[in-house]
């Protein structure tokens, strides 16, 4: 069974522009979550996406949104690009965000690494 | 607010040494808890799941959960250089949200 993919897996851009960036989960998961991780930190939850819809929010500003599609995959957006958002963002999947204790369990991806200039 | 907390480290351990690391949970009614290894530059991998009190062992590695204490740890049998990398315990809380702790970085020392 494939991983999870991102796309694309580097990218610079300049202060004041905006970016998108993709994920595909594994095939039958349901729910992506987002991640931004800084050098020397934890993992910082962006928000969480499950049938199209976000159920879960963390506490970044509106300048990141995403979205999810019908067949899982997965996007987000951050405008007006700020020298602090340069981080590797990561992309996880699961079966679900309840039922079954195991259907939490996240798998990554390789990540996107966001220079911001 | 719900917290998972690991200490960051750095953990020194001598090669073939068992290493030991913890983690702590404020919710008291999680249920699933797990442990990620991430190495330096890349993403986290699932290496332990664990759901009921007691001990759990796969490939090298065991988690052991207790939850009246509420804590997590995971043991590292035979360490090896290679296991050098933070590892990092996410837990899922009462709304089935995922709550992550900062993250300990462990050395295996040659």
């Amino acid at each position: 069974k494939a991983g999870v993919t991102q796309t694309p897996r580097y990218l610079i851009k300049t202060r004041g522009q905006q970016v998108t960036l993709s994920c595909s989960p594994i095939s039958g998961h349901r729910s992506v979550s987002w991640y931004q991780q800084t050098p020397g930190q934890g993992l910082q939850f962006l928000f969480e996406y499950f049938s199209e819809t976000q159920r879960n929010k963390g506490n970044f500003p509106g300048r990141f949104s995403g979205r999810q599609f019908s067949n899982s995959r997965s996007e987000m957006n951050v405008s007006t690009l700020e020298l602090g958002d340069s981080a590797l963002y990561l992309c996880a999947s699961s079966y679900g965000t309840s039922g079954s204790r195991s259907r939490r369990e996240q798998f990554f991806g390789p990540g996107t690494r966001l220079t911001v200039l | 607010q719900k917290e998972v907390e690991q200490n960051s480290g750095p953990l020194s351990v001598p090669e073939g040494a068992i290493a030991s690391l913890n983690c702590t949970y404020s919710d008291r009614v999680s249920q699933s808890f797990f442990w990620y290894r991430q190495y330096s530059g890349k993403s986290p991998e699932l290496i332990m799941s664990i759901y009921s009190n007691g001990d759990k062992e796969d490939g090298g590695f065991t988690a052991q959960l207790n939850k009246a204490s509420q804590y997590v740890s995971l043991l590292i049998r035979d360490s090896q250089p290679s296991d050098s990398a933070t590892y990092l315990c996410a837990v899922v809380d009462s709304n089935y949200q995922l709550i992550w702790g900062a993250g300990t970085k462990l050395i295996i020392k040659p």
